[in-house]
């Protein structure tokens, strides 16, 4: 009954690759995020969904797509990794303006 | 510089202390937010306070807002060392439904 879930867990990949993650809440929320927190914990937002509508797009790197198939998926893509991208990446979901429900982290490392 | 950002960086403490860390943010807000972050995990939401609200307790926490001076606390009383942790301030500048995280203050208690 694991509220927001993402997989993989870990991603080990070289540069220049492309990968998917995965991220399912059933809580249903309308909103759901992706994060970026670095080697120092730096928390940065990324992409924001409400009701499969884009409504925040951080200035991130156009390598980065949210796709959201449905309300209660929003996967992340990224085209042609780059060593900068290794980092943690976590999903979470909320109601807007509530509290945010958080996924366990996918940790990204890129070689 | 982000919006909110934690004070100190870093806190040790002895099992049984109480432990305060401080948030500043720069626009006007909404709402604030405290997550707690343990090594390895999500974010878990703790407590939301209003703009209009001052103090707010959640068990042994204590969270105070001064919107005069942009700033909040965070106040665990009878520290243990179950919450060995990062805490993160969150808030919503202008009220635009954009959550933007500090820092964190890394938490160290000590048994």
């Amino acid at each position: 009954d694991t509220a927001v879930s993402q997989t993989p867990k870990y991603l080990v990949t070289q540069m220049g690759n492309d990968k998917s993650i995965k991220c399912e809440q059933n809580l249903g929320h309308d909103t759901m995020y992706w994060y970026k927190q670095d080697s120092k914990k730096f928390l940065k937002i990324m992409f924001s969904y409400n009701n499969k509508e884009l409504i925040i797009n951080e200035t991130v790197p156009n390598r980065f797509s949210p796709k959201s198939p449905d309300k209660a998926h929003l996967n992340l893509h990224i085209n042609s990794l780059e060593l900068g991208d290794s980092a943690v990446y976590f999903c979470a979901s909320s109601r807007i303006t509530y509290e945010q429900y958080f996924g366990p982290g996918t940790r990204l490392t890129v070689t | 510089s982000q919006q909110g950002e934690e004070d100190p960086q870093a806190l040790s403490i002895q099992e049984g202390e109480n432990a305060t860390m401080n948030c500043s943010y720069k626009t006007s807000i909404n709402n604030l937010q405290w997550y707690r972050q343990n090594s390895g995990r999500g974010l878990v939401h703790l407590i939301l306070i209003r703009s209009n609200e001052r103090e707010k307790h959640s068990g042994r926490l204590r969270v105070t807002l001064d919107t005069s001076k942009k700033s909040s606390s965070l106040l665990i009383t009878a520290s243990r060392a179950a919450d060995t942790a990062s805490y993160f301030c969150a808030t919503d500048p202008g009220g635009s439904y954009i959550p933007t995280f500090g820092r964190g203050t890394s938490l160290i208690v000590h048994p």
